[in-house]
């Protein structure tokens, strides 16, 4: 079956350092999102992108993050002054679809640390 | 604005137990309305979903039915196993003004005992 991957799996930063995760969503899927879920909290939306540009974006996407689709599958979101408040469990997710039952899948997640 | 609530967690079984897992929502509309499940050191994999009021979404034996006049979708399973235990989370999503974003509960946590 096919699956989102992302990579790294663990990263440990310093505070101030740009981080980029990374994202494989499945082949054929055009939305992709960023989710994060901060240690002992809910699972938060970041962004949606769709078409090469962003759909919605939350509160919590500041100037600070941005998304990128730089080649034909790989998904990328990049974290330029990361902050202590940053550490968390960051997922990627992709559907083929919006009519409202398409399923989203998840990567497994990158577990940031910023010290 | 559009949220879900579910009971607290962790909530802890023994095998063969009945299992239910309490999710309310607000939301202007009709949503979708997801259950996913984490299993330790794994990513969210989506159990059910249901996409109307009184469908009913069937997956593993776990069900759970979309109750609009409750605004609940709460999950349930007849008999637990060991290979349970993970953390589930309730979700909903917009079918209209929609971009996808999912709106996630605070996930609960199940913990099966031989």
């Amino acid at each position: 079956e096919p699956e989102v991957t992302q990579t790294p799996s663990h990263q440990v930063t310093q505070m101030g350092q740009e981080v980029i995760l990374r994202c494989v969503p499945i082949s054929n899927h055009l939305y992709f999102y960023w989710y994060r879920q901060i240690l002992g909290q809910k699972v938060e939306f970041l962004v949606s992108f769709y078409n090469n540009e962003i759909s919605e974006k939350s509160e919590i996407f500041d100037d600070q993050f941005s998304v990128e689709r730089p080649d034909g599958s790989n998904f990328t979101l990049k974290i330029r002054s990361t902050k202590l408040e940053d550490s968390a469990m960051y997922f990627c997710a992709s559907s083929d679809g919006l009519a409202g039952g398409e399923t989203q899948y998840f990567g497994p997640g990158t577990r940031l640390l910023v010290l | 604005g559009d949220s879900v609530t579910q009971m607290e967690g962790p909530v802890t079984l023994s095998e063969e137990a009945f299992l239910t897992i309490n999710c309310t929502y607000t939301a202007t509309g009709y949503p979708s309305l997801f259950w996913y499940v984490q299993y330790p050191g794994e990513g969210l994999q989506l159990l059910l979903k249901a996409t109307k009021a009184d469908d009913k979404g069937s997956n593993k034996g776990f069900e759970a039915t979309y109750r609009k006049e409750t605004t609940s979708f709460h999950l349930e399973k007849g008999s637990v196993q060991v290979s349970d235990s993970a953390v589930y989370f309730c979700a909903l999503r917009k079918k209209s003004g929609n971009t996808g974003k999912l709106i996630f509960g605070q996930g609960t946590t199940l913990q099966v005992k031989p």
